[in-house]
């Protein structure tokens, strides 16, 4: 089945610094999503990507469909102590009934 | 605020009982729904696809006997672990597709706050 390595699989910060993660597919996607997870919860969906070549922001949040429509990246610009958190990617097929494929996620640290 | 509830949020149970989870559409009506397993610090594992009104759909190496899915109604979802082991200890989570917004969208896939299960 279709998977999905995300990278790095954590990070830790200096408060103020920019984070970069990203995700690469062995095969293409129609949709890309970006999910924030904090402890005990579910995910919460940051940003949602749907033609190859998009970029989208959401604050200080950017995200890219890749050209390839294999891969995505999250940019996270000046870093705060609440960007704490697991951030998962996914991707979905539509050959794959529309099911979502979860990244194995990245972990960020920030320090105040 | 929340659109999608689940409940409960933790539960300890002894081996060989059996617990529900359930998953409430609050705002809108899921036709499908979505159960997922979690184990610390990894991804997210799509269990079984739950459609109202008919049998779910089990993903591959998920046992239908031992994981039982009834999606009765528009709004409720629940997942049944049936004579719990330690290893079925997780953290299981739903998610609800809302149909208005169409198959392209279906980004608007509310995910519930969890389950934490512990198998003593």
């Amino acid at each position: 089945g279709q998977q999905l390595n995300q990278s790095p699989q954590s990070m830790f910060i200096q408060e103020g610094e920019d984070v970069s993660m990203n995700c690469t597919s062995s095969s293409i996607f129609n949709t890309w999503l970006w999910y924030k997870q904090e402890p005990g919860e579910g995910p919460v969906l940051l940003i949602a990507l749907y033609k190859a070549g998009e970029l989208t922001s959401n604050g200080r949040l950017t995200a890219q469909f890749g050209i390839t429509r294999k891969d995505s990246f999250l940019n996270i610009s000046a870093s705060i102590p609440s960007d704490v958190g697991i951030y998962f990617c996914a991707g979905r097929s539509y050959n794959q009934g529309g099911k979502l494929i979860f990244g194995q996620g990245t972990e960020l640290s920030v320090k105040p | 605020g929340a659109v999608v509830s689940q409940h409960p949020s933790w539960v300890i149970c002894k081996s060989g009982t059996s617990v529900k989870i359930e998953c409430r559409s609050l705002d809108f009506q899921a036709t499908t729904m979505f159960w997922y397993r979690q184990f610390p610090k990894q991804s997210l594992m799509l269990m079984a696809t739950s459609n109202e009104g008919s049998k779910a759909t089990y993903e591959q190496g998920v046992e239908k006997d031992k994981f039982l899915i009834n999606h009765a109604s528009l709004t409720l979802s629940t997942l049944t672990v049936t004579s719990a082991h330690p290893e079925d200890s997780s953290f299981y989570i739903c998610s609800a597709r809302d149909p208005t917004y169409g198959v392209k969208r279906n980004e608007k896939l509310f995910f519930g706050s969890g389950t934490q299960l512990s198998v003593l």
